[in-house]
C-alpha cells in the first residue's frame, strides 16, 4: 500500500462509546497531523505530531486523545464525545525539513478520512 | 477570525473555458500558499503551492498568481475539463508551518 490510510471510513458511535481512529502512512514522511472538517467549515487542524512527539494540541477538548507510536501510525482515541463532534477526521503526514526558524514542511499527504456520526 | 478566505461557495464553468478561484487571507507573516482538491469521500490532494518570493506558479492546466499588496492568490485552471469538478482549497503555511485551510469552493465544470 502506498500514501496515507485511514481506518475505519465511517464510524457511528453513541455519546458513552470509546472508539479509536487507525492512520497509518507509508511515505516515511516525519510528521503527521490530524484535522477536523466540519460541514461549511475550514479544515481545522487539532494535532500534530514531528517525530512522534506532539507539537501542536490546538485547543482539543480532552475527549479526544492522539497517540503517535511511532511515525508511521497515529490514532486518535475517542470518548464520551457529543453529537457536535460528527465530522470528517483526516488524518496527513509531511516531511519536515531542517530545523527552528529554517524548517519547512513538504505539503500534506491526506488520507481519505473517517466520517464520524455521534448519536 | 478566519485567516484565509474564499468567499464564492461554488462556481460553475463550460468546458474548454478557464475557472478561476480566489482566495484572500489577512495574515501578512504567510510566506507559503497551496491549492489542494478534494473528490467526494476521498482526501484533499496537493495541487499547486507558491512562495511568497514568486507571484505566478505554472503545473500544465493549473497557474497560481499571488498578490501579496493585495493579500490575493488565484488558481487558474485553462482549460477547464468535467474530470476537475471538485472541490476546492485555499491553504496558508503561518509562521510555524502549519497550514490554515479556506472553507473550499466546489468547482462544476459543464460539458
Amino acid at each position: 500500500e502506498t500514501g496515507v490510510t485511514q481506518t475505519p471510513r465511517h464510524l457511528v458511535m453513541g455519546m458513552t462509546n470509546k472508539k479509536s481512529l487507525k492512520c497509518e502512512q507509508h511515505l516515511g514522511h516525519n510528521a503527521m497531523y490530524w484535522y477536523k472538517q466540519s460541514a461549511k467549515k475550514p479544515l481545522e487542524l487539532m494535532f500534530v505530531y514531528s517525530l512522534e512527539e506532539r507539537v501542536e494540541n490546538n485547543s482539543v477538548p480532552s475527549r479526544f486523545s492522539p497517540e503517535c507510536p511511532n511515525s508511521s501510525h497515529l490514532f486518535l482515541h475517542l470518548h464520551t464525545l457529543q453529537p457536535e463532534d460528527s465530522a470528517l477526521y483526516l488524518c496527513a503526514s509531511s516531511q519536515e525539513v531542517g530545523q527552528g526558524l529554517s524548517s519547512y514542511n513538504s505539503p500534506l499527504h491526506f488520507g481519505n478520512g473517517t466520517r464520524l456520526t455521534v448519536t | 477570525d478566519q485567516q484565509v478566505k474564499q468567499n464564492s461557495p461554488s462556481l460553475s464553468v463550460q468546458e474548454g473555458r478557464i475557472s478561476i478561484l480566489n482566495c484572500d487571507y489577512t495574515n501578512s507573516m504567510f510566506d507559503y500558499f497551496l491549492w489542494y482538491k478534494k473528490y467526494p469521500a476521498e482526501g484533499p490532494t496537493f495541487l499547486i503551492s507558491i512562495s511568497s518570493i514568486k507571484d505566478k506558479n505554472e503545473d500544465g492546466r493549473f497557474t497560481v498568481f499571488l498578490n501579496k499588496s493585495a493579500k490575493h492568490l488565484s488558481l487558474h485552471i485553462v482549460p477547464s475539463q468535467p474530470g476537475d469538478s471538485a472541490v476546492y482549497f485555499c491553504a496558508a503555511s503561518g509562521p510555524r508551518g502549519n497550514l490554515i485551510f479556506g472553507k473550499g469552493t466546489k468547482l462544476s465544470v459543464k460539458p
